[in-house]
């Protein structure tokens, strides 16, 4: 079955960065891509980014522009966000999840969430 | 860039009655390959998201078939046929394509107990 498996809770100062891994299984990781998605305290879904695994390109929210980094190493099924130059803003829940290779949100699985908070 | 509205962003609901939330876009969601890229989800609270239309109105396997979406062009709706309280939780309209610059979420609406 489907898993995406997150890596645990993190807690940063500000101005420092954070990445978030996302083990995946259950399906041939090549062949689809990953999309990030952050749910901050009181407020709605964001979404970060997408990366094709296929060939690694990838699209990214123009607010995080700059700051945020996806990638994949295909050796070991894992996705990775890396969030730099974080604020208190970027408290939130991080979260994968599986999307189409040509990025149409065809999102069907996520993984379990990681808390990142940020404080000093 | 596309703009997702909900509303209502809070639903009052009793047990067993029906419910209805609409996604309304700044602009048309058709894409060029004629499809139209609009998924419902719903996050329960302390889970995760979960998608449980795609495509407008294709429910997703294990959805209960109480789940209905609809719409086409920039005006959408997700119903409810009669409400029960494992639906409770906030519901996001979503869109892909468009790049850039990419996808958008609607800002949620919180079904919740009368």
């Amino acid at each position: 079955q489907v898993q995406l498996v997150q890596s645990g809770a993190e807690v940063k100062k500000p101005g420092a960065s954070v990445k978030v891994s996302c083990k995946a299984s259950g399906y041939t990781f090549t062949h689809f891509g990953i999309t990030w998605v952050r749910l901050a305290p009181g407020q709605g879904l964001e979404w970060m980014g997408w990366i094709s695994v296929y060939n690694g390109n990838t699209n990214y929210a123009q607010n995080l522009e700059g700051r945020v980094s996806l990638t994949t190493d295909t050796s070991t099924t894992t996705a990775f966000m890396e969030l730099r130059r974080l604020s208190s803003d970027d408290t939130a829940i991080y979260y994968c999840a599986r999307d189409s290779m040509g990025g149409t949100a065809n999102i069907d699985f996520w993984g379990q969430g990681t808390l990142v908070t940020v404080s000093s | 860039d596309v703009v997702l509205t909900q509303s209502p962003l809070s639903l009052p609901v009793t047990l067993g009655q029906p419910a209805s939330i609409s996604c309304r876009s700044s602009q048309s969601l058709v894409y060029s390959d004629g499809n139209t890229y609009l998924n419902w989800f719903q996050q329960r609270p302390g889970q995760s998201p979960r998608r449980l239309i795609y495509k407008v109105s294709n429910r997703d396997s294990g959805v209960p078939d109480r789940f209905s979406g609809s719409g086409s062009g920039t005006d959408f709706t997700l119903k409810i046929s009669r409400v029960e309280a494992e639906d409770l939780g906030v519901y996001y309209c979503m869109h892909g394509t468009h790049w850039p610059p990419g996808y958008s979420f609607g800002q949620g609406t919180k079904l919740e107990i009368k």
